[in-house]
């Protein structure tokens, strides 16, 4: 077990490009979370997946914001048309059903020129 | 709207201190409370997890109480260490969804 990686660890674009990270939770867990951190502030939730299921997305999301998890495993989040406002931490944690612990991933520090 | 706060925003001790953050939050509907410590650049750490019908949860020198009446958390730190330094965050889970809310977190620097 090797915990929760993201990659990339850091990206930077350019305004308007398009870009995506990638979660790989920890193997048996089939509760995935993204989560957006800003310098100062603590993590706001983004969305919740059990298994290959997206069971909450926040409203704070725009339509420039997807994330999928094909067959409960890995996930990805792209953001598209980004914004200098997207610039962030992109933290990925996982889960099991029923002992509710979160974990980590080490984040995806984006930056939006 | 559920709303997290955690004060103070930062504290320095010196090594040895037993020490309290505090974690308040204005709705009682949740389903569970954890505590995390964050260093800087990196992910999150889980320390303790407080279900909502838990009062208390111990791990070594971490304790943390939950009191959902009055919408107030509270980790204990015994004989504060050096290496206890980073950013301590309280997140809630909203009864009846998969959201968590965490607040801004207490930056604890404990000097040697």
């Amino acid at each position: 077990d090797t915990g929760v990686s993201q990659d990339p660890r850091h990206k930077i674009t350019k305004r308007g490009q398009n870009v995506t990270f990638r979660c790989d939770p920890i193997s048996e867990h089939n509760r995935l979370y993204w989560y957006r951190q800003t310098l100062g502030q603590g993590p706001e939730f983004l969305t919740y997946f059990q298994n290959e299921a997206q069971l909450e997305k926040s409203r704070l999301l725009s339509d420039r914001f997807s994330a999928e998890r094909p067959k409960g495993s890995f996930s990805t989040l792209e953001i598209q048309r980004t914004e200098q406002g997207d610039s962030a931490m992109y933290l990925c944690a996982s889960s099991f059903s029923g002992l509710e612990t979160q974990y980590f991933g080490p984040g995806t520090r984006l930056l939006v020129l | 709207k559920q709303e997290v706060t955690q004060i103070p925003a930062a504290l320095s001790v010196p090594e040895g201190e037993n020490l309290v953050l505090n974690c308040s939050f204005t709705d009682s509907a949740i389903y569970n409370l954890q505590w995390f410590r964050q260093d800087p650049g990196k992910g999150l750490t889980s320390l303790l997890l407080i279900q909502s019908s838990q009062r208390e949860q111990t791990s070594g020198r971490l304790n943390a109480s939950l009191d959902k009446s009055s919408g107030r958390s509270t980790l204990y730190i015994a004989a504060s260490q050096p290496g206890d330094s980073a950013t301590y965050l309280c997140a809630l889970l909203e009864g009846g969804t998969y959201k968590y809310i965490f607040g801004t977190g207490t930056r604890l620097k404990v000097l040697a």
